[in-house]
């Protein structure tokens, strides 16, 4: 059984044109993470959550926001795509950040047109 | 500096022999968490196994088994008798601090291959 869920697996988008991905899970973890990562690279944590607090990162676009309306759900907002916002989106949670190990959903692949 | 070094992009092996898979890191923290993922091509990151800084014994998980030697800031992944289903990239990755870092450092990924 899924136990964090990415919707669309695939999504194409227009250069400039808003775009939502969302993320469940049925862990009831605490934590929920956003990663970015481009082909051939590494992940790239973008922003996470604990219960309600946000967390971004330093480096993470202001064109990326991310809205966490209950505990099982996370989205992943971006308000103008660009050409280089290409990539596939992994979501995580885990259950506290301390020692838990985070777990990953399939992932969104993201095309800008 | 690189935190997470993964210096093979590519290795090859035979299926059934071992392989193993480097990673060394850097940290100043006493704390940290060492761990394995795997992503197969259709993109999902899934674990394979953990390692405390402060754990004595090094992890296993089936197949899999972590060299960890602190000393050398090293925690190599060891994959036990190979299948044509370990083809994939893995990534070794890393979170320092034990209370309120939630962030997951990887390396730049290694490309495995098992030959039939």
């Amino acid at each position: 059984d899924a136990m964090v869920i990415q919707n669309p697996r695939y999504q194409v988008t227009q250069f400039g044109k808003p775009v939502t991905l969302s993320c469940s899970q049925t862990l009831n973890h605490n934590v929920m993470y956003w990663y970015q990562q481009k082909s051939s690279q590494a992940p790239k944590l973008l922003f996470h959550y604990y219960d309600k607090d946000f967390n971004n990162e330093a480096d993470t676009p202001d064109n990326f926001q991310s809205r966490r309306p209950n505990t099982s759900f996370c989205f992943l907002d971006i308000r103008s795509p660009g050409l280089g916002d290409a990539a596939m989106y992994l979501c995580a949670t885990s259950r506290t950040g301390s020692t838990d190990t985070q777990y990953f959903g399939p992932g969104t692949r993201l095309t800008v047109l | 500096a690189q935190k997470i070094t993964q210096t093979q992009p590519g290795m090859f092996v035979q299926e059934k022999e071992a392989v193993t898979l480097d990673c060394t890191y850097d940290t100043s923290d006493q704390s940290y968490g060492l761990f394995w993922y795997k992503q197969p091509s259709s993109g999902e990151m899934i674990f394979l196994i953990y390692q405390g800084s402060y754990d004595e014994q090094n992890a296993t998980e089936g197949r899999y088994s972590l060299n960890f030697q602190k000393a050398r800031k090293s925690a190599n992944l060891v994959i036990s008798a190979s299948q044509l289903g370990d083809s994939a990239m893995y990534f070794c990755a890393m979170r320092e601090g034990m209370d309120s870092s939630y962030k997951l450092i990887f390396g730049s990924g290694t490309r495995l291959l098992v030959r039939p």
